[in-house]
């Protein structure tokens, strides 16, 4: 099935720095891409859902990137600020299953 | 919007004990799905469930069960507490089964095993 790593597992940064978490997966036929955010104690919110066709994709604050050559997914975060210290995860979809990375812990340092 | 509500958000059960987790969702989400999150291994899926009395295995799934009883909950029952199942048992919700369609998630229910 299905391998999706995720790294770093621990990162630390000062505010106004940029962070990127990176996850590579094995399954040439996975096309949906998935970050999710959790803060201590609360649920995984979703930041971005990526389709294959899409190499870039902006939000607020932050750029998903997608390369299907080199099966690999980053979060990079501009000029992170406290509010973005929170653990981060990927997941990687093809037909149904979702797979999870095993999370980054995100701490910004004011 | 709609809402996940997991309970108890902390569980404190004996080894060898039977515990349920309850979780509730109001989105009117035809999927469900239980997860375990232990700490640096990610989530990994222990049963969904993709209608009403519908149940679909996990990769996880041996010593638990679970049960769909009406299309808004979704109960998971921990057959017989072991001390290394210590984890946050995550419950969420989709849509659909499309594999494109996002999982909204529940804040967790944290399992101590004494």
């Amino acid at each position: 099935g299905e391998q999706v790593e995720q790294r770093p597992p621990h990162l630390s940064v000062r505010e106004g720095d940029s962070a990127v978490i990176t996850c590579t997966y094995t399954d040439p036929n996975s096309y949906y891409f998935f970050w999710y955010k959790q803060e201590p104690g609360a649920s995984l919110q979703l930041l971005m859902k990526v389709f294959s066709s899409t190499e870039i994709n902006e939000g607020q604050g932050f750029t998903v990137l997608l390369n299907k050559k080199d099966k690999r997914l980053s979060l990079n975060l501009t000029a992170a600020h406290p509010g973005d210290s929170a653990a981060y995860f990927c997941a990687v979809t093809g037909y149904q299953n979702f797979y999870f990375g095993k999370g980054t812990s995100l701490t910004v340092i004011p | 919007g709609g809402i996940i509500t997991q309970t108890p958000k902390f569980l404190i059960g004996q080894e060898g004990q039977k515990l349920t987790l309850k979780c509730q969702q109001n989105f009117n989400h035809d999927t469900m799905y239980w997860y375990r999150q232990d700490s640096g291994k990610g989530l990994r899926l222990i049963y969904y469930s993709i209608t009403e009395n519908d149940l679909q295995k996990g990769d996880l799934s041996e010593g638990y069960d679970a049960s769909r009883e009406k299309k808004s909950s979704f109960s998971l029952t921990v057959t017989s507490a072991q001390k290394n199942e210590m984890a946050v048992f995550l419950c969420a919700s989709s849509p659909g089964t499309d594999s494109a369609e996002t999982l909204y998630f529940g804040s967790g229910t944290r399992l101590t095993v004494l």
